[in-house]
């Protein structure tokens, strides 16, 4: 199957502060990008996504940077919450039909009081 | 925001058994709906794109005779899990996408918990 089955790396950072996960994406063709989150024993939560004619887009506390110079997306967290603490996953497919959503390897974001 | 509906969350069997997952789109259609396959820590792996009223197209790997995919309307697949084995005890998880609204993102449902004793 596609994506990479690696053990997911971890993000520590204190309540309060800012929080930046990155991701590589696999396919210069791909040009719509999501972020999800995921608690523990639930399916993907949609954070916010970005399409390729753009470089940036913010939401409520949440920003996504792309790169596709460099096939690179990054999530940025303001002042990261306890309740942020989870698994965010970057996914990427085509856009204009059904394609299939890949996801990358994933960033498990632990925030401590 | 659009709904996915899996069940059962959670499912033990006895190895050797078959296990059916439903993925329904409650308040939309979906033409085309995904079953992933989670292992522990681990990301999620597509395993199939599931087609309504077509085969399912699987991806590499995947044994498409043991696991079998039925989309029979816009709002019902699917996933059964044949002659389970231990190994296949994961997180199996679906999505969907709006048929209505083009390049939406993918919601999700909230998965299954399979385990194979």
């Amino acid at each position: 199957g596609e994506s990479v089955g690696l053990h997911l790396p971890t993000l520590s950072v204190q309540e309060g502060d800012n929080s930046i996960i990155n991701c590589a994406y696999s396919n210069s063709a791909s040009d719509y990008f999501i972020w999800y989150k995921q608690e523990s024993g639930k399916g993907p939560q949609f954070i916010i996504d970005i399409r390729s004619n753009m470089d940036k887009r913010q939401g409520q506390r949440v920003t996504v940077l792309l790169n596709k110079t460099v096939k690179h997306l990054s999530l940025q967290i303001a002042a990261t919450q306890p309740g942020d603490s989870a698994v965010y996953f970057c996914a990427e497919t085509i856009s204009g039909g059904y394609n299939k959503l890949i996801f990358g390897a994933g960033t498990r974001l632990a925030v401590h009081p | 925001g659009a709904v996915v509906s899996q069940h059962p969350s959670w499912v033990i069997c006895k190895s050797g058994t078959s296990v059916k997952i439903e993925c329904r789109s409650l308040d939309f259609q979906a033409t085309t709906m995904f079953w992933y396959r989670q292992f522990p820590k681990q990301s999620l792996m597509l395993m199939a794109t599931s087609n309504e009223g077509s085969k399912a197209t699987y991806e590499q790997g995947v044994e498409k005779d043991k696991f079998l995919i039925n989309h029979a309307s816009l709002t019902l697949s699917t996933l059964t899990v044949t002659s389970a084995h231990p190994e296949d005890s994961s997180f199996y998880i679906c999505s969907a996408r709006d048929q209505t609204a083009m390049n939406t993102e993918a919601f999700f449902g909230q998965g299954t918990r399979l385990t194979v004793v």
